[in-house]
């Protein structure tokens, strides 16, 4: 089965700042990660996803993220975070025998002035 | 957001009374989903539909109910027998449907609805 994990609730960083959102998934085949953002009240905004190819991969709104087989993680990244970043992030994975996605708790960043 | 709408946009229901929350989408996508959010939790799949006159019940399926009598279409309804129907409802759609997506398609999502029960 697959399963998707965000090991934080919640981060913290100063805006101007890089910034990391953290996801580990589990899958039985190759996987297919998807990073989505949800502002409040809002639906899901895509972000970009990783399906074959070069580890890392560039999305909307200057973000990033670096597939790692190894390790299992999708983390999501920034080189320097905005206040108007602040917003709930979801991690999903899919592979190649699951129909739909499977999506994390999700992780609430918060960006400080 | 585009593309794909929901309505209306906050709903509120007596105990005992179905509604049925809309979703269009005019992106010529097969495949449509609705997923329900919780304040803390990650979204949980109800129901999706890979072609018209065909849907598949997801992990939390019990006391929703949904038809595909269209493409651009996929209504939910939220029945009396909904426990604990109080949520954010997301509607979303993806290329994919049974001519073969192999989980490489984005799924797009609606603006949402928010259901109270009163």
């Amino acid at each position: 089965a697959q399963s998707v994990a965000q090991p934080e609730d919640q981060v913290n960083v100063a805006e101007g700042n890089p910034l990391t959102v953290k996801c580990t998934y589990s899958v039985s085949g190759n996987p297919y990660l998807f990073w989505y953002v949800q502002y409040p009240n809002r639906g899901l905004q895509f972000l970009l996803k990783y399906i074959t190819g070069d580890n890392l991969v560039k999305g909307s709104y200057g973000f990033e993220a670096e597939f790692n087989k190894s390790q299992t993680s999708f983390h999501l990244k920034k080189p320097s975070a905005l206040v108007s970043d602040s917003a709930l992030y979801f991690c999903a994975v899919r592979d190649t025998y699951g129909q739909n996605f499977v999506f994390g708790p999700g992780t609430r960043l918060s960006v400080l002035p | 957001d585009g593309g794909i709408t929901q309505s209306p946009k906050y709903l509120f229901r007596k105990e005992g009374q179905n509604v049925t929350l809309s979703c269009e989408q005019n992106l010529n996508h097969d495949a449509m989903y609705w997923y329900r959010q919780d304040p803390g939790q990650g979204l949980r799949l109800i129901y999706y539909s890979q072609i018209v006159n065909d849907f598949q019940k997801g992990d939390i399926a019990e006391g929703y109910s949904v038809s595909r009598e269209k493409k651009e279409s996929f209504p939910l309804t939220v029945t009396s027998a909904q426990k604990n129907p109080t949520a954010f409802y997301l509607c979303a759609s993806s290329i994919d449907g049974l001519a073969g997506g192999v989980g490489t398609d984005t799924q797009y999502f609606g603006p949402g609805t928010r259901l109270t029960v009163l």
